[in-house]
């Protein structure tokens, strides 16, 4: 592995359904990020983890949950999907806390039908 | 919260200049960054700023107000590959970005 991964790379998922998005980086950066792209609206910050077994809610958590149990891995959960869901997913990590430039996976496409 | 505003299209000509600007009211600043974001793919980190004043790396360019809560990204000698979206982003006191909704910049031949 070099740098972040992301699977699936794209999913198509029926509402009300459960969904794990997969988050691994080997660059050993302590913070982590989940972001959501919808058109118009540009990046928006649904979970962060500063360091391994610590998280918090950015801008728009809800209908999300996340966990950080080791450096490597951060997966977000949708207990429940619904259509408003459907977005690009981006996953992001950063070194020291996040006062370096975050670096980001390659996206998970997700259709909630 | 972060209120961060773009303009949501430019085009410019292979060789030209282009200039894209961000305008933003914060909660609290910890620095600017742009990261570029090729159709379909990741955003790229391109810039960053946290003192008032230019930065520059090559062909592109970053400047910096705080006082007027103002940046702009500067692309010199354009690329037909510099096509892509550029984003503006703010950092918090908490080291969280909030980003605007992007530029698209179509250059063309």
């Amino acid at each position: 592995i070099a740098g972040i991964t992301q699977a699936p790379t794209s999913q198509i998922l029926a509402a009300g359904r459960s969904m794990t998005l997969r988050c691994t980086q080997d660059m050993r950066h302590n913070a982590m990020y989940w972001y959501r792209q919808d058109l118009g609206l540009g990046l928006r910050l649904i979970h962060y983890s500063n360091t391994a077994g610590t998280t918090g809610k950015g801008e728009v958590p809800d209908g999300y949950s996340v966990s950080r149990a080791n450096t490597a891995d951060f997966p977000l959960t949708l207990a429940s999907a619904v259509p408003s869901q459907t977005s690009v997913y981006f996953c992001a990590s950063s070194d020291s806390g996040g006062a370096y430039e975050q670096f980001f996976g390659p996206g998970t496409r997700l259709t909630v039908l | 919260g972060q209120n961060i505003d773009q303009p949501t299209e430019m085009t410019a000509t292979e060789g030209a200049i282009v200039q894209i600007n961000c305008t933003y009211q914060t909660s609290g600043f910890n620095g600017l960054f742009w990261y570029q974001q090729h159709a379909g793919e990741a955003p790229t980190f391109l810039s960053y700023n946290v003192l008032d004043g230019l930065e520059e790396k090559g062909r592109f360019s970053s400047f910096l107000s705080r006082s007027k809560g103002y940046s702009y990204l500067l692309l010199k000698e354009l690329q037909m590959k510099d096509s892509a979206s550029y984003l503006c982003a703010v950092r918090d006191g908490d080291y969280k970005l909030s980003f605007g909704a992007g530029t698209t910049v179509t250059v063309r031949a």
